[in-house]
């Protein structure tokens, strides 16, 4: 069963603007995590929030957490070129890491 | 510095045939996973260890079998491959903590004809 949803499913936008995905998920979790995955690579880990944790940030990316509504949003700043990827929400809620089906991102110059 | 190597990159499989798939991992991490990822699907998970000699089933495990007999190694087995096996395979590992920050191998991309 897929626990996290992200939005939009595609996203396009021009080197330098903001980028925005959304996660939502259904059930109470110890930690929501995003990745990466450039085209034909494997994923790769971008930030981890816990539940208790509303807001964190790692150079260009801003993650928020929101338990009361189950979501979540990665915002990623001043958007290049090489940001071109495809970003998964994960969630732990105890026993597997469950991935959502991901936001393709286009950043174009 | 490797990380995690997943071996084979690409294989093609006939339906009924069987084969297995390597995962090795450099960075002494108790935690290891086998994924498999399919177009509008996500990642789901198959099966995983918490550690060397143990194996858990995940989501969806039917069809699957795996060994870790060193901690270094996880392999996922195909017995009798299937069409509905054709996917994207990945390996992941994570260090103490189940769960968390989890580094990925490259995929493998399997076909079964």
């Amino acid at each position: 069963s897929q626990q996290g949803e992200e939005d939009p499913q595609a996203l396009s936008i021009q080197e330098g603007e903001n980028a925005t995905m959304n996660c939502s998920y259904k059930t109470s979790i110890n930690n929501l995590q995003w990745y990466r995955q450039n085209s034909g690579r494997g994923l790769v880990h971008l930030i981890l929030i816990r539940s208790n944790e509303r807001e964190k940030h790692s150079g260009r990316l801003r993650v928020t957490l929101d338990t009361s509504k189950k979501s979540s949003s990665l915002l990623i700043t001043a958007s290049r070129a090489a940001d071109t990827a495809s970003y998964f929400c994960a969630t732990d809620a105890g026993t597997a890491l469950i991935f959502g089906k991901g936001t393709t991102l286009s950043v174009s110059s | 510095n490797a990380g995690v190597t997943q071996t084979p990159k690409f294989r093609v499989l006939k339906t009924g045939q069987s084969m297995t798939l390597l995962c090795a991992q450099d960075m002494n991490h108790e935690y290891m996973y086998w994924y498999r990822q399919d177009p509008g699907m996500g990642l789901r998970l198959i099966h995983y260890s918490v550690g060397e000699g143990t194996t858990a089933k995940g989501e969806v495990p039917d069809g699957y079998n795996v060994s870790r007999l060193k901690k270094q190694n996880f392999l996922l087995g195909l017995e009798s491959a299937a069409p509905s096996q054709t996917s994207v395979y990945f390996c992941a590992s994570s260090p103490t903590t189940a769960n968390e920050k989890l580094f990925f191998g490259s995929g493998t991309q399997l076909s079964v004809l």
